[in-house]
């Protein structure tokens, strides 16, 4: 399968612990998005790398949000002193270049209790 | 502020029944519109892409249609089949270099049997 893999799929955490998802782009794609999904909402940007270099963050990527990108392959999402409140499906895209079709991963949908 | 509003919100027809979705913009400057659809849990999945200058597209059952003067675009499905049965998002991407993506909520469409 040649698309991309988000790992875990699904997480379940206690309010307080650190959770961290793992994104696998399309191989030859230099941009790498992340997204927050709550239900019956659209996608909400979080974060966008061009190869290892992260070039954008959302005001929604408090300081409790790191994403990694070191290779520029794959890419890390973290999330320290989980809230309920981070409860969302997080979506990892990919584009061979900024304007392309990006092409969505299966998501990690996290929980926390 | 750049918005995408999506309509209806959540839509029920039959089986073999046709019905259209609507998209409205906001974005400026402009630089392309997307369909995505989105199954139960899993990421979205491109199902069309309009540049200003296209009018009308289509992918099988589906059927995109833009106008750049009013800022609206459609989506046609002919024929629904079950598997039709998901949310469908309007994505706008931002021209001038700024390639910001701006997500509608989407509609959520349900095909009975």
């Amino acid at each position: 399968d040649t698309g991309v893999s988000q790992n875990p799929r699904h997480k379940i955490t206690k309010r307080g612990q650190n959770v961290t998802f793992r994104c696998d782009p399309i191989s030859e794609h230099n941009r790498l998005y992340w997204y927050r999904q709550t239900l019956g909402q659209g996608p909400e940007f979080l974060t966008y790398f061009q190869n290892e270099a992260q070039l954008e963050k959302s005001r929604l990527l408090s300081d409790r949000f790191s994403a990694e990108r070191p290779k520029g392959s794959f890419s890390t999402l973290e999330i320290q002193r989980t809230e309920q409140g981070d409860s969302a499906m997080y979506l990892c895209a990919s584009s061979l270049w900024g304007g392309e079709t990006q092409y969505f991963g299966p998501g990690t949908r996290l929980l926390v209790l | 502020k750049n918005q995408v509003e999506q309509s209806p919100q959540s839509l029920i027809i039959l089986e073999g029944k046709n019905c259209t979705l609507q998209c409205n913009y906001t974005v400026s400057p402009f630089s392309n519109l997307r369909w995505y659809k989105q199954d139960t849990g899993r990421g979205p999945v491109s199902l069309t892409i309009m540049t200003f200058s296209e009018n009308t597209k289509s992918n099988g059952r589906y059927t995109a249609t833009l106008d750049a003067d009013t800022k609206q675009s459609s989506l046609h499905i002919t024929a629904s089949q079950l598997s039709d049965s998901a949310s469908y998002i309007c994505v706008v991407t931002e021209g001038g270099g700024a390639d910001g993506l701006t997500f509608g909520k989407g509609t959520h469409l349900i095909i009975q049997p």
